[in-house]
């Protein structure tokens, strides 16, 4: 099983571009990287995903090695409204099948 | 994307009684999913919701414990029965419109419902 492994918590303060690091070292030859935003009282939502090299949305960038064993999420500026907790999902093997394994995820604290 | 809504949004409960939570999808789709997430805790599925079928529980959950129903492609129930302090936790709905969860596809959350148990 692909297994992801991230740090418990990060602070930051308002205006710094953050980096969130996720090891998946089993990750399968077909799976993507997913990664998800968890706001208190709210279910988790969708951030951005990719398959290799780097990924570039509104929110956030996606930075994954040649080797895709980790990736990293990038969030440029944080403000305030950025604290959550953020995860990282990968898929379960080479079926390619359910991307529902959620990880510990990280807290990320943004200060004023 | 999808827009989802669980009833009731929280409840306190006696030990010993079943709460029903239901969950509404404005659009229809192809795969539901129940997790529990204990509080401060990681999100833990419970199973998926087929429509027309018995549901998929993953290791640890029993359909006696957990029943679910999903009467058509927008709506299912996740029943919580016999209920102990221990099963205090938020219970989040999720969508996904493949036929088949692959890795690529995204999940659409509900927003929860909070279950207390006294």
């Amino acid at each position: 099983l692909a297994k992801t492994t991230q740090p418990i918590s990060m602070d930051s303060y308002e205006g710094q571009e953050v980096n969130i690091t996720c090891s998946h070292n089993n990750i399968a030859t077909n799976d993507y990287i997913t990664w998800y935003q968890q706001f208190p009282s709210q279910g988790p939502r969708f951030i951005i995903q990719g398959y290799k090299t780097k990924v570039t949305n509104e929110v956030a960038s996606l930075f994954i090695p040649a080797d895709r064993k980790s990736s990293t999420l990038s969030l440029p500026r944080v403000s305030l409204s950025d604290t959550a907790v953020y995860y990282c999902l990968v898929g379960e093997g080479d079926t390619g099948r359910r991307a529902l394994t959620f990880g510990s995820g990280t807290r990320l604290q943004v200060q004023p | 994307s999808a827009v989802i809504s669980q009833k009731p949004s929280r409840d306190i409960c006696q030990r010993g009684t079943s709460l029903t939570i239901q969950c509404q999808v404005d659009s229809q789709v192809t795969m539901m999913f129940w997790y529990r997430q204990q509080p401060g805790q990681s999100l833990t599925l419970i199973a998926t919701a087929n429509q027309g079928s018995e549901a998929t529980y993953e290791s640890g959950f029993v359909i006696d414990k957990f029943p679910i129903s999903r009467p058509n492609l927008t709506f299912s129930t996740l029943t919580v029965s016999n209920m102990s302090p221990e099963d205090s936790s938020i219970y989040l709905c999720s969508v996904a419109f493949s036929q088949q969860m692959t890795t690529t596809d995204t999940q659409y959350f509900g927003p929860g419902t909070r279950l207390t148990v006294l």
